[in-house]
């Protein structure tokens, strides 16, 4: 399994454009989880989807921020216009439905917004 | 609110010593618990997972405890060596991932 694939690993662009991260869960993982990691705030969840259906998008910071899930094999943030406070590395993380299973985590992708 | 809190935010200590980790949490409703390793610059390392139901789970030389009822988890880390080196985090499951603000290690040679 090559697990949880996140794209790009690094991304920097200018403020005020789109940005989209992509990833691709596990096969056979029914939850996928967006978050983003800051040195001043942590970890902090920003959406989580069970069989493809957004269940908790509370942690998303602003209207600009948006995600969606199509397939069970595909996700997307996307951040729309971007902002240089939105600097961070934005993880990507699937796992089987139920109170048994972990979590496994991509590699992220390491955003720079200048 | 689900709140997870981690002692020390870091510590460095000489290789070859036995070292604790320690995580509390105010709300013991959760379905298990994960100790992950984090590597600067890279992503999230399952290390240990403690199921609700389950005192503790060892691989290798790490331990990780788990006690709902005083709202604790310790993760043991045996015979440190300087590759131990990293930031270890805890995070808690109730659906979602709850993770506390992490320790980071330094296992001097």
């Amino acid at each position: 399994d090559a697990g949880v694939i996140q794209s790009p690993r690094h991304e920097v662009t200018e403020m005020g454009q789109e940005v989209t991260l992509r990833c691709k869960p596990i096969s056979g993982h029914n939850s996928l989880f967006w978050y983003r990691q800051t040195m001043m705030r942590g970890l902090e969840l920003l959406i989580y989807f069970n069989n493809n259906v957004p269940i908790d998008d509370s942690g998303m910071p602003e209207d600009r921020f948006s995600a969606k899930m199509p397939n069970a094999s595909f996700s997307t943030l996307k951040i729309q216009p971007s902002e240089p406070r939105d600097s961070a590395v934005y993880f990507c993380a699937s796992s089987p439905i139920g109170p048994n299973y972990g979590y496994t985590f991509g590699s992220g992708t390491r955003l720079t917004v200048v | 609110k689900q709140e997870v809190t981690q002692i020390p935010a870091a510590l460095s200590v000489p290789e070859g010593e036995n070292l604790v980790l320690n995580c509390s949490f105010t709300d013991s409703a959760i379905y298990n618990l994960q100790w992950f390793r984090q590597d600067p610059g890279k992503g999230l390392t399952s290390l240990l997972l403690i199921q609700s139901s389950q005192r503790e789970q060892t691989s290798g030389r790490l331990n990780a405890s788990l006690d709902k009822s005083s709202g604790r988890s310790t993760l043991y880390i045996a015979a440190s060596q300087p590759g131990d080196s990293a930031t270890y985090l805890c995070a808690l499951s109730t659906g979602k991932l709850i993770f506390g603000q992490g320790t980071t290690l330094q296992v001097k040679p």
